[in-house]
C-alpha cells in the first residue's frame, strides 16, 4: 500500500463549481498534512496546512482532516481556470520531518 | 524565497553532478527532493544544522551536504539514465521533533537530463 494515494484524475469541473480533491494515507502517527499546487513545469506551492480533524478554510480552499479514517481532502469553491493544476497531497512522516507526497491529482476547470 | 541552481542540466551517463540550493532567509532546514514526469516528488534527504536528519530510499551515489550559510548542494555520482527528473530542493523552520511542521517553501528546480 502506497503511504499516500491520490486518484490522477484528471478530475475536470466546470468554472464555478466546487472541486473536491480526496487523499488517504497509511501511516496513523502523522500529525501534519498538506496541500500543494503544481502548475505544468513550475515547483509546488503549499496552499494550505492541517493539523486537527475537521474543517480549515481559507479564502475559496477548505482542507478537510479525518485521523479516524485516514483521509484528507480539499475542496475548492468557485472554481477558476487558473485553478487547473496537479494538486499533491502530503504529510509529515514518521521520524521528523520528512513530508511524503502523493502522485498528485490533476484538475482541469473549463471556462 | 528559496533559488536553486543551475536551471537545466544535460549530463552524460557515469558523469557526476552538484546541484546548489540557497534556502530562504531565516529556515534552517533543507531537504530535497526527485520528481520525475508525471509523479509526485520522492524525498532524497533532509539536512538539519549541516547534519543529515534522514534519507529516503536513494542509493549511496546521491549525497549532500548542508552550509553554515543554509545553502546547500546535492551530489549525485555515476549518472544513470533513470536520475533524469526534476530535482527540487524545499526549505523550512523546523528541528528534529517537537516543533510543528509549517510546510515546505520550494525552488524553482534544476532539470536534469541524462543521456
Amino acid at each position: 500500500q502506497k503511504e499516500v494515494e491520490q486518484n490522477s484524475g484528471p478530475l475536470s469541473v466546470p468554472e464555478g463549481a466546487i472541486a473536491s480533491l480526496n487523499c488517504t494515507y497509511s501511516d496513523r502517527v502523522s500529525q501534519s498534512f498538506f496541500w500543494y499546487r503544481q502548475y505544468s513545469g513550475k515547483s509546488p506551492e503549499l496552499i494550505m496546512s492541517i493539523y486537527s480533524n475537521g474543517d480549515k478554510e481559507d479564502g475559496r480552499f477548505t482542507a478537510q482532516l479525518n485521523k479516524a479514517s485516514q483521509y484528507v481532502s480539499l475542496l475548492i469553491r468557485d472554481s477558476q481556470p487558473s485553478d487547473s493544476a496537479t494538486y499533491l497531497c502530503a504529510l509529515e512522516g514518521t521520524g521528523g520531518f520528512k513530508t511524503i507526497f502523493g502522485a498528485g491529482t490533476r484538475l482541469f476547470v473549463k471556462a | 524565497g528559496v533559488t536553486q541552481s543551475p536551471t537545466h542540466l544535460i549530463k552524460t551517463r557515469g558523469q557526476q553532478v552538484t546541484l546548489r540550493c540557497s534556502s530562504q532567509s531565516g529556515h534552517n532546514t533543507v531537504s530535497w527532493y526527485q520528481q520525475a514526469l508525471g509523479q509526485g516528488p520522492q524525498f532524497i534527504f533532509q539536512y538539519y544544522r549541516e547534519e543529515e536528519n534522514g534519507r529516503g530510499n536513494f542509493p549511496p551515489r546521491f549525497s549532500g551536504l548542508q552550509f553554515p550559510n543554509d545553502s546547500s548542494e546535492l551530489n549525485v555520482n555515476a549518472l544513470e539514465l533513470d536520475d533524469s527528473a526534476l530535482y527540487l530542493c524545499a526549505s523550512s523552520l523546523g528541528s528534529t521533533g517537537g516543533s510543528l511542521n509549517y510546510g515546505y517553501t520550494f525552488g524553482s528546480g534544476t532539470r536534469l537530463t541524462v543521456v
